[in-house]
Order: structure tokens, then C-alpha cells, then sequence
């Protein structure tokens, strides 16, 4: 049974480019929540998609836009990186009324 | 919304001791209360967790205390190893009604034990 899978693993890209982020979840969920983790922070939320929905959204920007698939999978979006966007993003998974929430390997994103 | 304090932000211990780390939240809606590991280069991982509805849980050697009146919660390692060394996550969050679960997180608290 894989877990939380993301994709790419590393990624590098200039100021005021877009880049997408993928995410599949765990075998069984059907919510998906994305993170940011700056480096020697702890994980800042962005938003959750549920029934292909954002759900919930945390204190960050319209450039960072989402979109979740009927196979449960997502993506996110960020449009005109910015250098402060660098960071690990993290994808995490859970059952609609389950709290335990299990996260992907992350992707790493470069902005230079 | 809710904001999480963690302290200590660094602490070493001997292996074999016992390691405590502190967290305090401010939502008194946040009933779910989580602690993960993460170590380097590694996605988070859940270890223990606890719910507004239990002052305790207990997984082998981890411990988590809850105390809702207070607002704050504990995580409790005993006979810390090597590989206990990690960084270490508490979050909040407030699941129900119309509440879907996002985590807040504390900063975080590097844990080294030494052999």
C-alpha cells in the first residue's frame, strides 16, 4: 500500500515563473492538505481540497491556487514566484472524518 | 486563529534519559493535538496523538498530556535512543462541524541524544 506520493522531488525555477506541484494520496483518502515548511520552521497550511474543493484556506497569497482530480490526487499551483517562496512543500492525506493526517516526502523548491 | 508555542527549541539529552517538550495553544476550539517526527530530509511523521476528550495516551516509551484548562500539552520520551534524535512537531487543530482539520504547528524542537 504506498503512502503519500509527491512529485518532483527537487525543483528549481527563476523569479516570476509558475511552477505545479503534484500530490497523490494515500490508498483510501480522499482529502488532501498542502504545507509549507520554510527551512528550521514547522509546517504552515495553505489549503485542503475535498470533492475536488478548496475547503479551507490558511494566510497565503491568490498565487498559490490548487486543484484536486476525481482520482483524489492535486496539484498546486504557484504563479510569479517570488525568492521567499523556497521552501519544502508538503502534500498530507487523510480520510474525510479521520484526523490523522500522513504526509508525503515534499518537494523542494528553489526559487533563485 | 490559533497559534502554537513550543519550547524547548533545542535539547540534548544522554541516552537513556528522558526528554520532555512543551507546547501551548491558544484556540480553546482545538480539540485534536498531534506530535510529529521529522527527520533530516524526511517527510513528517506521526507519532502519538490525543484528543480534547483524554488527559492521557501512552505509546511504549512516548507520552502525550493534555490539559485543556491550561491549554497546553506534553510530549514525553523515556529511555531516549540514538535514533530518537529528530526534529519534533506539536500541532492544533479543531475538527467538527464545519472545522476540517487543519493542523497549526509549533516551531519545533531539535533532539539530540547522545550515545
Amino acid at each position: 500500500d504506498a503512502g503519500v506520493t509527491q512529485s518532483p522531488t527537487h525543483l528549481i525555477k527563476t523569479r516570476g515563473q509558475q511552477v505545479t506541484l503534484r500530490c497523490s494520496p494515500k490508498s483510501g483518502h480522499d482529502t488532501v492538505s498542502w504545507y509549507q515548511q520554510a527551512l528550521g520552521q514547522g509546517p504552515q497550511f495553505i489549503f485542503q481540497y475535498y470533492e475536488e474543493e478548496e475547503r479551507q484556506r490558511g494566510n497565503f497569497p491568490d498565487r498559490f491556487s490548487g486543484h484536486q482530480f476525481p482520482n483524489y490526487s492535486s496539484e498546486l499551483n504557484v504563479n510569479a514566484l517570488l525568492l521567499g517562496d523556497s521552501a519544502l512543500y508538503l502534500c498530507a492525506s487523510n480520510e474525510l472524518h479521520s484526523y490523522e493526517q500522513y504526509f508525503g516526502p515534499g518537494t523542494r523548491l528553489t526559487v533563485t | 486563529g490559533e497559534n502554537v508555542e513550543q519550547h524547548p527549541s533545542t535539547l540534548s539529552v544522554q541516552e537513556g534519559d528522558s526528554a520532555v517538550i512543551k507546547c501551548t495553544y491558544s484556540d480553546s476550539a482545538s480539540n485534536y493535538f498531534p506530535w510529529y517526527k521529522q527527520e533530516l530530509g524526511k517527510r513528517p511523521q506521526l507519532i502519538i496523538d490525543i484528543r480534547s476528550n483524554v488527559g492521557e495516551k501512552k505509546d511504549q516509551r512516548i507520552a502525550v498530556t493534555l490539559n485543556k484548562t491550561a491549554k497546553h500539552f506534553s510530549l514525553h520520551i523515556t529511555e531516549t535512543q540514538p535514533e530518537d534524535s529528530a526534529v519534533y512537531f506539536c500541532a492544533a487543530s479543531e475538527r467538527g462541524g464545519t472545522s476540517y482539520g487543519k493542523l497549526t504547528f509549533g516551531q519545533g524542537t531539535i533532539l539530540t541524544v547522545h550515545p
